[in-house]
């Protein structure tokens, strides 16, 4: 089946740590997004990428770092300078980033900080 | 700047009942408009969309009509039942959002009594 696989499902993070979050997709999707969710709150765009090797920032880039070197694979990276990373991550991916086209959703990385 | 506002939740309902949900836009361009549907502890499901003034998505027994006129995209369904018990998120995108962006309202809890 094709899907987007988000892991791990649970993190948590030390004061001052960077951790990595990874998204991999399998439905040949030219984009791919990450957003962050916060309790009773709809979703905020952190980064996008419309092609391999090119990613552009959403409304809340500060403190958070990405990659696309492989058109499958999207992580993300919490960094220290991200001073409130308690939430939930979600990424998605969509044929070909148009606005008519849906975005598909992985299960999501529920982070806390220790 | 383009924005979507949902009615607040939770909004809770005996099973049978019928579901409005309420959502209205802003947005400079020619949006296409989104349900998505998100059960505990997972991601975001697509549940239906319209791409153009006047068009109705209908998926599962929800619908829901792109008016243009009222910039509005209200959920329906006649009947809910007790597995409709979700966070519901109005979503669009703008034709002029590159690369596909989705803006999100803040999404309405749903709960469903026997």
């Amino acid at each position: 089946d094709g899907g987007i696989t988000q892991s791990p499902k649970y993190l948590f993070r030390k004061e001052g740590q960077n951790v990595t979050l990874s998204c991999e997709q399998n439905l040949n999707h030219d984009a791919m997004y990450w957003y962050r969710q916060d309790p009773g709150q709809g979703l905020r765009l952190i980064y996008y990428s419309q092609i391999v090797n090119d990613f552009q920032k959403g409304d809340i880039a500060e403190g958070y770092s990405v990659s696309r070197e492989k058109k499958e694979s999207f992580p993300l990276t919490v960094t220290s300078a991200q001073k409130n990373p308690t939430a939930f991550y979600l990424c998605a991916s969509s044929l070909g980033g148009k606005w008519n086209q849906p975005q598909h959703f992985g299960d999501g990385t529920r982070l806390s900080i220790l | 700047g383009d924005s979507v506002t949902q009615m607040e939740g939770p909004v809770t309902l005996s099973e049978e009942a019928f579901l409005t949900i309420n959502c209205t836009y802003t947005a400079t361009g020619y949006p296409s408009l989104f349900w998505y549907v998100q059960y505990p502890g997972e991601g975001l499901q697509l549940l239906l969309k319209a791409t153009k003034a006047d068009d109705k998505g209908s998926n599962k027994g929800f619908e829901a009509t792109y008016r243009k006129e009222t910039t509005s995209f209200h959920l329906e369904k006649g009947s809910v039942q007790v597995s409709d018990s979700a966070v519901y998120f109005c979503a669009l995108s703008d034709y002029d959002n590159q690369g596909g962006k989705l803006i999100f309202g803040q999404g309405t809890e749903l709960s469903v009594k026997p």
